[in-house]
Parts: structure tokens; sequence; C-alpha cells
């Protein structure tokens, strides 16, 4: 099993839409939680990040994390054209700081 | 956040040479990585690059193939020796930033060996 799960899609949605981007973790020491975004042919943004269980948002972005089931979940609403891009999800434990990525999410957004 | 370069951007390497790609950050940082990241594969670390000593390699990378050099807290270099086909990908360099703990990524270098 791979230390972090995410699908890849491609995901295409309207504009206005709200997306619901998942991954899946295996390792319980995991303590930090990331989301990046990444357009093409650029590196990674990081976009969210947090340390606990529950949600935090802000604009349009929502990131939540369930540490009992080992979920994590970004949700995007009133998505837009620009939010294009490859979600990344990353976690990571202790003072080392590495991260352990997922595979990345493609989403489209149509005008 | 930081501001992060790398040079070149990008790169078309004949196989069997090296490549050295350097890595840039507008302020001091303790914490400096390298990752790879392969065509539809996630984000691997390569290593930890540690100023003033060695280099911390991932299982999988070793320094022969990827010496790195971190002469100071603003400056690091990654090489890709002896180069294959299978070595294409992109390279980032990331750092940790404190208060909060976060990483954040220079935009990469796109390499191309044939």
């Amino acid at each position: 099993q791979k230390e972090v799960e995410q699908d890849p899609g491609p995901l295409s949605v309207p504009e206005g839409a709200i997306v619901s981007l998942n991954c899946t973790y295996s390792n319980s020491a995991f303590q930090y939680f990331m989301w990046y975004r990444q357009y093409s042919r650029k590196g990674p943004e990081l976009l969210m990040y947090t340390y606990s269980s529950g949600n935090k948002e802000d604009g349009r972005f929502t990131a939540q994390v369930d540490k009992s089931s080992k979920y994590i979940s970004l949700f995007i609403r009133d998505s837009q054209p620009s939010d294009s891009a490859t979600y990344l999800c990353a976690t990571g434990g202790g003072s080392n700081y590495k991260l352990t990525f997922g595979k990345g999410t493609l989403l489209t957004v149509n005008p | 956040s930081a501001v992060i370069s790398q040079k070149p951007s990008r790169d078309i390497c004949q196989r069997g040479t090296s490549l050295t790609i350097q890595c840039q950050v507008d302020s001091q940082v303790t914490m400096m990585f390298w990752y790879r990241q392969q065509p539809g594969q996630s984000l691997t670390l390569i290593a930890t690059a540690n100023q003033g000593s060695e280099a911390t390699y991932e299982s999988g990378f070793v320094i022969d193939k990827f010496p790195i050099s971190r002469p100071n807290l603003t400056f690091s270099t990654l090489t890709v020796s002896n180069m294959s086909p299978e070595d294409s990908s992109i390279y980032l360099c990331s750092v940790v930033r404190a208060q909060p703990e976060t990483q954040y990524f220079g935009p990469g270098t796109r390499l191309l060996v044939l």
C-alpha cells in the first residue's frame, strides 16, 4: 500500500461547480497536511496547510482532515477556469519536515 | 512565502553527461530539499541538503549519482551525473519556513536526456 493515495483523475467540471478532491494516507504518525496547486510547467504552489483534524477555510477553499479515518479533502466552491491545475496532497510528521505526496489530481474547470 | 529561483529552467542533455542545477532562496533557510517529479508520478524526495555537511539521501538515491552541495543557507546545487533517458524528469528544490512550518517549492528544472 502506498503511503498516500490520490485519485489522479482527470476531473472535469463546469464553472461554478463545487469540487471535491480527496486523499488517503496510511501512516498514523503523519501530523501535518498540505495541498499544493501546480499549474502546467510551474512548481507546486502551497494552497492550504493544517495540523489537526477538522476544517480550515480560506476563501473558496476548504481543507478537511479526518485523522481517525486517515482521510484528507480539499473542497473548491464556485470553481473558476483559473482553478484548472493539478492538485497535490502532501503529508508529513516529525521535525524533519519531509513530505510524502499523492500523485496529484488534474482538474479542468470549463467556462 | 519564499522566493526561490532555479537555473536552468530546462535543458536537453546527451546520455552520459552531467548537469548541475542551482537553487537560490531570497533569505536564509535551515532546511532545503531536492525532489524529482517524473511524468505521471508523485513528487519523490531525493535528499535533504545540509549546510556544511553531506546531504542525507533517501532510499534509492545515492551521492555518486546525485551529488549535492549546500555552501550556505541560501544556495544549493544538485548534479545529475552520468545521465540516462530515465533521468528525464522535473527536478525541484524546496525550503521550509518556520512559524508555521510550511514547505515552498522552486519553479523546477525540466530535464530531457536523449
